[in-house]
């Protein structure tokens, strides 16, 4: 079936370093991929998207990017702070149903 | 803040018994979802309305119900309560029927003794 598989489950980095979180997903049709930031206590928060027809989406610290073919897309957040400590989620829409499949999390910590 | 407003915050109740949940979406937004977020399951997607109609329906119990209401706020019904109800349930909305550019709110935390 449909699946949204994320990697690592967690990840601890140093202050000032970068952060890499990787998405596969499973249905080539998927044309819409969002990244989630979810915080201690609160519910996931947007924080980035792209779009298929895009290779790459900066926003500051943050990036997306985007292989088709391979079928995966990245998150990359550069020059880490302690703020950036949080449980990241991919999504990807199905294309049966169009509803977002999450992928199962990558808890970042950021040490200072 | 994301402009979701979900209530409770927390939610504490036994077996067999019946709660509602309280969504109250974005100014603007004519989608609500529902969604159950658990440790071993993750983000699962639930059901969604837009505009007062069902939209789509995901891995919801027959035991779950919603429903969206003419002013757009929403509420999740969870009857017969079992154990392994116990999770989180998040609310999101967004302005299209479209899966795209969702706002969650806080979430309510329901423990089911």
């Amino acid at each position: 079936g449909e699946n949204v598989e994320q990697h690592p489950s967690t990840l601890s980095v140093q202050e000032g370093d970068s952060a890499v979180i990787k998405c596969t997903y499973s249905d080539s049709a998927s044309n819409y991929f969002p990244w989630y930031k979810q915080e201690l206590g609160k519910g996931p928060q947007l924080i980035i998207d792209i779009r298929s027809n895009v290779g790459e989406k900066k926003d500051q610290r943050i990036a997306v990017t985007l292989n088709k073919t391979a079928k995966h897309f990245s998150l990359h957040i550069t020059e880490t702070q302690p703020e950036d400590s949080a449980v990241y989620f991919c999504a990807a829409p199905s294309s049966n149903t169009g509803k977002l499949i999450f992928g199962q999390g990558t808890t970042l910590q950021v040490k200072p | 803040d994301s402009g979701v407003t979900q209530t409770p915050k927390h939610l504490i109740t036994a077996t067999g018994q019946r709660v509602t949940l309280r969504c109250s979406p974005r100014s603007g937004d004519l989608s609500v979802y529902w969604y159950q977020q658990s440790l071993d399951q993750g983000l699962q997607f639930l059901i969604q309305y837009y505009n007062g109609e069902e939209r789509a329906k995901g891995n919801i119990l027959e035991r779950f119900s919603a429903q969206q209401f003419p002013d757009l706020h929403s509420e999740l019904n969870l009857s017969s309560l079992e154990l392994g109800d116990s999770a989180l349930y998040f609310c999101a909305s967004s302005a299209s029927d479209v899966d795209e550019k969702l706002f969650f709110g806080s979430g309510t935390q329901l423990s089911v003794l």
